[in-house]
C-alpha cells in the first residue's frame, strides 16, 4: 500500500528564514505529487502540484518543490518565509488508487515568528 | 462559482444521534470524497464516488453511509454517532480522471460528539 510520510510534525522558524519541508512517499510506479497548505481555520488549499516534465515544480506564494524520483522525494522549499505562511502543510500522492484517490502525509506545522 | 459548499459548519451530537453532512459542488466535477481530519493523523479518506451513482469505500469507512445523490450533491451520514466520529470532515471534488486528480476541498464541519 502507498503511503507518505512528512519529516517533521512542527517546524518554527523566523521571518526570513529558508524552508524545507521533507516528504516522501512508497510507490515504484507513476505518481503525481502535490502539496496543500492549510491556513489557521480554513480548508485546504493547493500549493503546486506534479505531474510530469520539468522535476522542479513553481506554486503559489514563492513556494517550490523538487521531485527526486531516485530518491522518492517531494520536498518543499520557500527561500524566505513571512509570518503569513504560518500553516498546516500537507504532502500527497496519487499513484495506482483506483480511483484516484489522494494518500496524504500527516502534516507539518509551520510557525513563523516575527 | 462558490466551488465547494458544506453544511453545516459546526455540530455537536450525543452518542448514538444520527445526523448527515451536506455537501455539493458547482464545478462539474465527476468524482466526490469524504475525508476526516484528526491531528497528527493528516486527511484519511472516508468514502469517495468517482461519478454519480457509484460509490466506495475508503480507508475508514465504518460508522459511516454516503449517497451520491446527483452529480452536485455527496452526503455522509452518522446513523449512530460515537466519541471517536468527533473531528473535522471535509468534502472535495476531483478533476480528471483516475491518474490525474487535483482535488478542491470544502470548509469543512467541525462535529464534536459527547
Amino acid at each position: 500500500a502507498q503511503s507518505v510520510s512528512q519529516h517533521n510534525h512542527h517546524v518554527i522558524l523566523s521571518e526570513a528564514a529558508s524552508l524545507e519541508l521533507g516528504c516522501n512517499y512508497s510507490y515504484g510506479g507513476t505518481v503525481n505529487l502535490f502539496w496543500y497548505v492549510q491556513y489557521p481555520g480554513q480548508h485546504l488549499q493547493l500549493l503546486l502540484k506534479y505531474f510530469s516534465g520539468d522535476p522542479l515544480v513553481k506554486g503559489i506564494k514563492g513556494f517550490e518543490a523538487e521531485f527526486i524520483k531516485s530518491k522518492f522525494s517531494f520536498n518543499l522549499r520557500k527561500p524566505s518565509v513571512q509570518w503569513s505562511d504560518t500553516a498546516e502543510y500537507f504532502c500527497a500522492v496519487n499513484g495506482g488508487g483506483s480511483q484516484g484517490n489522494l494518500i496524504f502525509g500527516k502534516g507539518t506545522k509551520l510557525s513563523v515568528k516575527p | 462559482n462558490a466551488g465547494v459548499t458544506q453544511t453545516p459548519k459546526f455540530q455537536v451530537l450525543k452518542t448514538g444521534q444520527s445526523m448527515t453532512l451536506q455537501c455539493a459542488q458547482d464545478m462539474n466535477h465527476n468524482s466526490m470524497y469524504w475525508y476526516r481530519q484528526d491531528p497528527g493523523m493528516g486527511l484519511r479518506l472516508i468514502y469517495y464516488s468517482a461519478s454519480e451513482g457509484t460509490t466506495d469505500k475508503g480507508e475508514v469507512p465504518n460508522g459511516y453511509n454516503v449517497s451520491r445523490l446527483n452529480k452536485r450533491e455527496f452526503s455522509l451520514r452518522l446513523e449512530s454517532a460515537a466519541p471517536s466520529q468527533t473531528s473535522v470532515y471535509f468534502c472535495a471534488s476531483g478533476v480528471g480522471d483516475r491518474s490525474y486528480n487535483e482535488q478542491f476541498f470544502g470548509p469543512g464541519t467541525r462535529l464534536t460528539v459527547l
